[in-house]
């Protein structure tokens, strides 16, 4: 059974300072989704990365295959990232993504 | 905006209720999902259609009815509801259903209250 665990579950941070929420995950797969969900409720798709590391503006995700485990970073934080932001992958073979339960962040000014 | 659109954005509905949820992408994908959020747990997989023809129902009770008229629009119809179906109720689509190498495109959802 694939399990994806996110930690942490909570983080609270000052306006500007570095962000690295981490993601683990147990069995082989062949992509990983990062995912933003603001209060509202609604979802973005932020990166899907199968090797390496990604950049868009001030999020950067990396994720290393051989130990399971992809970190998403934001630089220069501001109080707009506050959201909860989700970790999902597909296991080899399967259509289907398992989510994490997702790291609810909050940014103050 | 993902450019996936979902009514209505809230329901209370009782239990003995007969309600349908609507899903819209003009993105020109081919396969869109549904989606239960629970409080506190992880997204949970009910549904996929690719080409209007479901290819996954992930074990979800028969209240919950899915539709796919054509590849824009989906539908989920709801009948005697049970309190613990209440959740956040998202759409998702993408241009193919392969393997999750797919970027979804999410809808804002629908918070759905059973009473």
């Amino acid at each position: 059974k694939n399990e994806v665990e996110q930690s942490p579950q909570n983080l609270t941070a000052q306006e500007g300072e570095f962000i690295t929420i981490n993601c683990s995950y147990s069995v082989g797969i062949s992509a990983l989704h990062w995912l933003q969900q603001h209060p509202g409720g609604g979802i973005v798709s932020l990166f899907m990365l199968s090797s390496g590391k990604k950049k868009h503006g001030r999020l950067i995700a990396t994720i290393n295959i051989q130990e399971k485990h992809s970190s998403l970073h934001i630089t220069a934080s501001h109080p707009r990232d506050s959201a909860v932001y989700i970790c999902a992958v597909p296991p080899f073979g399967n259509e289907k993504l398992t989510f994490g339960t997702g790291t609810r962040l909050t940014i103050i000014p | 905006e993902t450019g996936v659109t979902q009514t209505p954005r809230h329901l209370v509905m009782g239990m003995t209720n007969k309600k349908s949820l609507k899903c819209e992408q003009h993105l020109g994908h081919n396969a869109m999902y549904w989606y239960k959020q629970s409080a506190k747990k992880p997204l949970e997989l009910m549904f996929v259609y690719s080409l209007e023809e479901r290819v996954e129902n992930n074990s979800v009770p028969s209240r919950f009815s899915p539709e796919c008229p054509n590849s824009s629009h989906l539908f989920l119809h709801l009948h005697t509801l049970q309190p613990e179906d209440s959740a956040l109720y998202l759409c998702a689509s993408s241009p193919r259903t392969s393997g999750g190498r797919n970027i979804q495109y999410f809808g804002a959802g629908t918070r759905l209250s059973v009473l």
